[in-house]
């Protein structure tokens, strides 16, 4: 079975600066996906960036980035420029794939605070 | 992002009643997911749906729980008699044709069972 494991309960940043939030995750497959979920106040859970375990290139979105180390089973995402609507929950989340979608396994969370 | 929505926003009950919470997803979806989040702890899954059957349970998913497509549509999740540990967010999740690895929730149903 799959597991994912967030180290950081919390953390928290002064707005403008940038932070790394952690997720290693332990699987025996060679083929998946990686998610960071956001979940603010509201509860609702939004996609912030997805990675796939065959690209080495880690995937960006605008301010928001990975660092994808497949050897070591790491996906940390990085925050540039942090805002103050970026307070939320983060969720990393895995997923094995077999052509087909698959559920997802979620780390606890880290409770993200920026600070103005 | 595609939208997938879900009714109701909250529901209050008794425990012992019954309970269906709704999920309309995106059009032309076959891969549909519930999942749970007691208030407090991570997003845990459920079920997942494949071409109108069952793909996946887990553990949480015992003879309380069903779900189906009843009209083609709608997915619904039903717990047929409530307990107070079924108090959480109910997501449902659907990747979009096309883009099947990837998986979009709807805005989650509060569920207090007292």
């Amino acid at each position: 079975a799959q597991t994912v494991t967030q180290s950081q309960p919390e953390m928290s940043v002064q707005e403008a600066e940038t932070v790394t939030l952690s997720c290693t995750y332990d699987t025996s497959e060679s083929n998946y996906y990686l998610f960071w979920y956001k979940q603010p106040p509201s509860r609702q859970m939004i996609l912030v960036i997805r990675q796939e375990a065959y690209k080495q290139q880690n995937a960006t979105e605008n301010r928001f980035s990975v660092n994808f180390q497949k050897a070591a089973k790491s996906f940390s995402l990085k925050i540039s420029d942090s805002q103050l609507g970026d307070t939320a929950m983060y969720f990393c989340a895995f997923m094995k794939t077999q052509g087909g979608s698959e559920k997802l396994v979620f780390g606890k969370g880290t409770k993200l605070t920026v600070n103005p | 992002e595609p939208e997938v929505t879900q009714t109701p926003s909250h529901q209050v009950t008794q425990m012992g009643q019954e309970v269906i919470l709704r999920c309309v997803p995106i059009s032309n979806h076959l891969y549909f997911y519930w999942y749970r989040q007691i208030l407090g702890q991570k997003v845990e899954f459920l079920v997942s749906f494949y071409n109108n059957e069952i793909s996946e349970k887990s553990e949480i998913f015992d003879d309380q729980f069903s779900v189906e497509r009843p009209d083609g549509s709608n997915f619904t999740l039903k717990i047929r008699s409530t307990k107070l540990e079924d108090s959480a967010m109910y997501f449902c999740a659907s990747p979009p044709g096309g883009q099947v690895e990837t998986q979009y929730f709807g805005p989650g149903t509060r569920l207090l069972v007292l």
